[in-house]
């Protein structure tokens, strides 16, 4: 079946460590998003690839980081120097083109202990 | 200014009621619409796209006002399950951009009670 895929559901991090989301999808998508979403609050476009080896900052890019080195996968680092990384984070991808619907993963939620 | 706004709500809705709620946006060169229905801690879902005629998909009605920059979304007969939020996405066209990015308001929260 096809689907985009995020993992883990659920991570745990210490303050001042790194980590990475997962965020793989065998749609054959040309685009790629993260957001984040911070609760009863809406999404937030932290950055978005759409072809391979390019991406673009969104709107909350700092202390986060990406690479698209493959069209299929487009991890996620969120950094130390991210201060405040708890928050609930969905990728999305969407074919190429304007009238072109986003699919989602189903997120990580991400606590920083 | 967002680029996307929407009333917050929560907009309480007794079942069979009818609820309608709009979306803006700034940017004019915005190319294509959505609205996503997400249910508490899930992903969201595409609920339907928005066509510049308007259109229709049982009891859920789109609307599109190019000249005054916004999307309206009209619920008829509302049942229990349409209890969620509800997010406006716009597919923005920017200069570097040869398709635009899509950028989500912050959604307008439905709650139908019988």
């Amino acid at each position: 079946d096809g689907g985009i895929t995020q993992s883990p559901k659920y991570l745990f991090r210490k303050e001042g460590q790194n980590v990475t989301l997962s965020c793989e999808q065998n749609l054959n998508h040309d685009a790629m998003y993260w957001y984040r979403q911070d609760p009863g609050q809406g999404l937030r476009l932290i950055y978005y690839s759409q072809i391979v080896n390019d991406f673009q900052k969104g709107d909350i890019a700092e202390g986060y980081s990406v690479s698209r080195e493959k069209k299929e996968s487009f991890p996620l680092t969120v950094t130390s120097a991210q201060k405040n990384p708890t928050a609930f984070y969905l990728c999305a991808s969407s074919p190429r083109g304007h009238n072109t619907e986003a699919f989602f993963g189903q997120g990580t939620r991400l606590t920083v202990v | 200014r967002k680029e996307v706004e929407q009333d917050p709500g929560p907009f309480n809705v007794p079942e069979g009621a009818t609820v309608a709620f709009n979306c803006t946006y700034s940017n004019s060169a915005s190319q294509s619409f959505f609205w996503y229905r997400q249910d508490c801690r899930k992903e969201p879902k595409l609920l339907m796209s928005v066509y510049s005629s308007g259109n229709e998909d049982g009891r859920f009605t789109a609307q599109l006002n190019r000249a005054s920059q916004y999307i309206s979304l009209l619920i008829r007969d509302s049942k229990l399950s349409d209890s969620a939020t509800y997010l406006c996405v716009v597919n923005i066209e920017t200069t570097t951009d040869s398709w635009g990015k899509l950028q989500f308001g912050a959604g307008t929260q439905v709650v139908v009670t019988p």
